[in-house]
C-alpha cells in the first residue's frame, strides 16, 4: 500500500523561531491533512487541504498541497509553547480507497524557552 | 456540543479477559474508523464502517471485533487472543465525499493488568 514519509522526526527549537515540516508519499494522493497530538489527547486537525497546489492557512500555521500531489507541508510560525506536541500528516490516496488514511509516523516538536 | 467521545479514558485489562471501548458519535457521519497508536509509532487501522450494519477489518484486525448498529456507535472490543493490547486506541468519524475531514475522539489507554 501507499506510505507516507514525515520528516523530521524530532525538532528541538528556541521559542519564537518558525517551524517547517513535510510529507511526501509513494503514490499521488487527492486529500492531505495535518493534526496535532498532545499528550494522552486524540488528533486534532490543524487544516485540510484537497487541491493540489493549495496553500491555506490557520492562524500561524500555513500548509500547502504539493504540486505533483506526492507532498505537503506545515509551516509554523513565531513558535510558542503551546506549539508543542506531535505534528501528523495524513493523507488519502486517488484510488479513493474506503480503509480511511494513511498517516506520517509524526513530528515531535519541543520548544525550548 | 457536536463531536466524538470514547469511554473510558483509561481501561485495565486481566489476562483472558475481553474488553470493550465505546465510541459515540454526534456528527451524522456514515463511516466511522478505529485506530491504535503505539508509542513513537503514526496510527495503525484496525476496523472501520463506511455505513451501518457493515464493517471492514483493517490492517492489524487480529484479535479485535465490532459491531456497528447504530450511526452513531462503534464499540471496539479487545479479545483475549490480543497478546499485545497494551495501547492508545482512537476512534475517528469521516464525512466522506470528495472533500473528506477525519475527526478523532480523546482516545482510550488500555493497559494489562
Amino acid at each position: 500500500g501507499q506510505q507516507l514519509n514525515q520528516s523530521p522526526q524530532s525538532m528541538f527549537i528556541q521559542e519564537g523561531e518558525d517551524v517547517s515540516m513535510n510529507c511526501t508519499s509513494s503514490s499521488i494522493f487527492n486529500t492531505w491533512l495535518w493534526y496535532k497530538q498532545e499528550p494522552g489527547e486524540g488528533p486534532v486537525l490543524l487544516i485540510a487541504l484537497y487541491k493540489a497546489g493549495e496553500l491555506t492557512s490557520n492562524g500561524r500555521l500555513t500548509a500547502q498541497f504539493g504540486i505533483t500531489r506526492k507532498d505537503s507541508f506545515l509551516n509554523i510560525s513565531a513558535s510558542i509553547p503551546s506549539d508543542v506536541g506531535i505534528y501528523f500528516c495524513a493523507g488519502r490516496d486517488s484510488g479513493g480507497g474506503a480503509d480511511g488514511l494513511t498517516f506520517g509516523k509524526g513530528t515531535h516538536l519541543i520548544i525550548q524557552p | 456540543d457536536g463531536g466524538i467521545t470514547q469511554s473510558p479514558k483509561y481501561l485495565f485489562r486481566k489476562e483472558g479477559q475481553n474488553v470493550t471501548l465505546s465510541c459515540e458519535q454526534n456528527l451524522n457521519h456514515d463511516a466511522m474508523y478505529w485506530y491504535r497508536q503505539d508509542p513513537g509509532q503514526g496510527l495503525r487501522l484496525i476496523y472501520y464502517s463506511q455505513i451501518v450494519n457493515d464493517f471492514q477489518k483493517g490492517d492489524i484486525a487480529e484479535g479485535y471485533s465490532v459491531s456497528r448498529e447504530k450511526k452513531e456507535s462503534f464499540p471496539l472490543t479487545v479479545t483475549s487472543a490480543q497478546k499485545n493490547p497494551t495501547a492508545f486506541y482512537l476512534c475517528a468519524s469521516s464525512n466522506g465525499g470528495s472533500e473528506e475531514t477525519q475527526y478523532f475522539g480523546p482516545g482510550t489507554r488500555l493497559l494489562v493488568l
